[in-house]
């Protein structure tokens, strides 16, 4: 199984930071992974798939980077709506999740 | 628009098996290039993926629950349904149905929480 860890568990921001959360699996997955965010007591949604290709419709704050086994979200000027977990997700061998950021005010 | 909604039943018994209906509108579950998929997630916990099924029936299961599950298709109706036989307490979590491209889910239902206890 391919496993995703997510760093870090928890972030503390500012309305207007810019924030990082990193995604590494367990082996190489190439650039099939995909970030998702869920805001309390909803469904996730899709914000990036192929580690860098914006999902139609989401706000150009969310950036994705990387291959192999180290990815990264960035999202620029936190904003109200950002204060949620943002999960990682790999899909080169069946679907494995990360953990979860919780980023907190 | 496609939207999807879980539904079944809130409570199971400990060994019972569980059964849930997700119906989708604004698309059709037989088109091509399309997963439909059921993601589940225990109390204050992650996100794990339990199996899917793809436009033409076939399916593919979480190694972890292989044996348990079983999703199947109600053309007719324009559902997918999971079946999880021999529940136990861990397997207490919300259950989501959603809309995968290329194993990207898209499109997720609102999610429904399921309990296992007597």
């Amino acid at each position: 199984d391919i496993q995703m860890t997510q760093s870090p568990s928890t972030l503390s921001a500012a309305l207007g930071d810019r924030v990082s959360i990193t995604c590494r699996a367990s082996q190489n997955i190439g650039n099939w992974l995909a970030w998702y965010r869920q805001k309390s007591g909803k469904a996730p949604q899709l914000l990036i798939y192929a580690a860098s290709t914006l999902e139609n419709g989401v706000p150009s704050r969310f950036t994705g980077s990387g291959s192999g086994t180290e990815f990264t979200l960035t999202i620029n000027s936190l904003q109200p709506d950002d204060f949620a977990t943002y999960y990682c997700q790999q899909y080169n061998t069946y679907l494995t999740f990360g953990g979860g950021t919780r980023v907190d005010i | 628009q496609v939207q999807l909604q879980e539904s079944g039943p809130g409570l199971v018994k400990p060994s019972e098996t569980l059964s849930l209906t997700c119906t989708v509108s604004g698309g059709s579950i037989s088109s091509g290039d399309y997963y439909w998929t059921w993601i589940r997630q225990h109390p204050e916990k992650g996100l794990e993926w339990l199996g899917y099924m793809y436009y033409n029936g076939n399916t593919f299961y979480s190694p972890s629950l292989r044996g348990r599950l079983f999703i199947s298709p109600d053309r007719p109706n324009n559902q997918f349904s999971l079946r999880l036989s021999s529940v136990t307490a861990a397997d207490t979590a919300v259950y989501f149905c959603g809309r995968a491209r290329r194993n990207v889910v898209d499109h997720w239902g609102q999610g429904t929480r399921v309990t296992v206890s007597s």
